[in-house]
């Protein structure tokens, strides 16, 4: 059984902060990590593809880096808006060495994020 | 274009009863994935295709769960004889091949009663 756990479980955030929060993953046999956010009533969308260690990735307020090495990435949401509540899921592909390719997706419990208005 | 879709999107099954949930994924997308989210929990990886050929079944919780993607698109989750826990949304995702980001649809919450 992979572990991948994320923290905090949950966040409170005045909106206009910057906030963080973490995934730790098994640090061998990694593939991939992915970071998806999920609105309540609509379906995970997809943050980042992660692949190589020392990535950083951004798409407007939002970033994320990844240590391979130690096994951890951090999500940043740099001045927090409304509509970034949601819950932030991590997900860890695993690499298989016999024949190649990956495991299907180990996904954490996910951050909750509320941000307050 | 059509993002992934499945059906129905609520089920209520008396115990004991099978039930058959679809997805259709995005036309061109190779790898396809039934995922099991419980109440509070994240999303739980059930089973994996890539085109037709099931390549892992390892998170198939019990042999009542039964999937399928004979012609490598749409693709069929079944659960034979329906217990309590067997409750939970059922996500479906696919994606160009594995690794690659996934896109979800928007579930299937079953409630078996």
């Amino acid at each position: 059984i992979l572990n991948v756990e994320q923290s905090p479980q949950s966040l409170h955030v005045q909106e206009g902060d910057s906030t963080n929060f973490t995934c730790s993953f098994p640090s061998s046999n990694f593939y991939a990590l992915h970071w998806y956010r999920w609105e309540t009533a609509k379906s995970p969308e997809a943050l980042f593809v992660m692949t190589l260690n020392g990535d950083e990735k951004k798409k407007g307020r939002i970033s994320a880096t990844l240590n391979t090495k130690e096994g951890y990435s951090y999500l940043y949401i740099k001045g927090s808006q409304p509509e970034d509540s949601a819950t932030y899921l991590c997900a860890f592909i695993r690499a298989l060495y016999s024949g190649g390719g990956a495991d299907g997706l180990t996904f954490g419990k996910g951050t909750h994020l509320i941000i307050q208005p | 274009g059509a993002g992934v879709s499945q059906s129905p999107r609520y089920k209520v099954a008396k115990r004991g009863q099978d039930v058959a949930l679809r997805c259709d994924p995005i036309s061109g997308h190779v790898s396809l994935f039934w995922y099991q989210q419980a109440l509070g929990q994240g999303p739980e990886f059930l089973t994996y295709f890539q085109n037709e050929a099931q390549l892992d079944k390892s998170g198939l919780p019990s042999d009542r769960f039964f999937a399928e993607r004979p012609e490598g698109s749409v693709s069929t989750l079944k659960i034979q004889r329906t217990q309590q826990e067997d409750s939970a949304v059922y996500l479906c995702a696919s994606s160009l091949p594995m690794g690659y980001e996934q896109y979800f649809g928007p579930g299937t919450r079953l409630t078996v009663t």
